[in-house]
């Protein structure tokens, strides 16, 4: 039982570079989330989805798209990386809403040079 | 979302409890309290959520206030691997919950 995984681990871009992060689930859960997390802060929002096909806004969206074809899967998109998206991403996933647990990733080291 | 406020950082001894408090003044009647922490280096990990009534677990117990406006962590016997950034957050029980995350208390547990 994988739970949530997160591809890359790590990674080094160029600004200007564009880049897809991963995040696969294998729990059948309806809902996924996209976090960014810099050096001493909480996690921040960036987008969600609560099902095959739909996904929304978070707290910080801008630079930063996202698809959910598969149920399973969660992409986020990187166009043009910037230096100030140079952080730790998190995904995680839960099977609805508020009366169910969240499961996260290990987490994706993103540096923009 | 409704806010919640935590201290920025606690201390607790080890195989002490440790009560970490919440609060959360403009909670709705379909919120949800969840806790969650976050070791160094890692991702979140669920701790435990309640909605009204207080809750246990084998890694803590929740306990909710009367008017649901506060919430306490406890953790029973602190041991030096709960160090950690721990989250209260609220969870809307409704459909299109979002999950987000304030700063969070940073607990040191000292040998």
């Amino acid at each position: 039982n994988a739970g949530v995984t997160q591809t890359p681990k790590f990674r080094v871009l160029k600004t200007g570079q564009s880049m897809t992060l991963l995040c696969a689930q294998d729990m059948n859960h309806e809902y996924m989330y996209w976090y960014r997390q810099d050096p001493g802060m909480g996690l921040r929002l960036i987008h969600y989805s609560v099902g095959e096909g739909t996904t929304a806004k978070g707290e910080v969206p801008d630079g930063y798209n996202v698809s959910r074809l598969k149920k399973q899967n969660f992409l986020l998109g990187l166009e043009s990386a910037a230096p100030s998206q140079t952080s730790v991403y998190f995904c995680a996933s839960s099977y609805l809403g508020g009366n169910t647990e969240a499961f996260f990733g290990q987490g994706t080291r993103l540096t923009v040079v | 979302d409704a806010k919640t406020t935590q201290p920025n950082s606690m201390e607790s001894n080890e195989e002490e409890p440790v009560h970490l408090p919440c609060n959360h003044s403009t909670i709705s009647g379909t919120d949800y309290i969840h806790w969650y922490r976050q070791l160094p280096s890692q991702g979140p990990e669920y701790v435990i959520h309640g909605l009204t009534s207080n809750v246990n677990n084998r890694m803590a117990s929740l306990a909710i206030a009367e008017d649901r406006k506060s919430s306490t962590l406890i953790l029973h016997r602190a041991t030096l691997r709960d160090a950690a950034v721990y989250y209260c957050i609220l969870r809307r029980g409704t459909s299109g919950s979002r999950l987000t995350f304030g700063e969070g208390t940073q607990l040191t547990v000292n040998p």
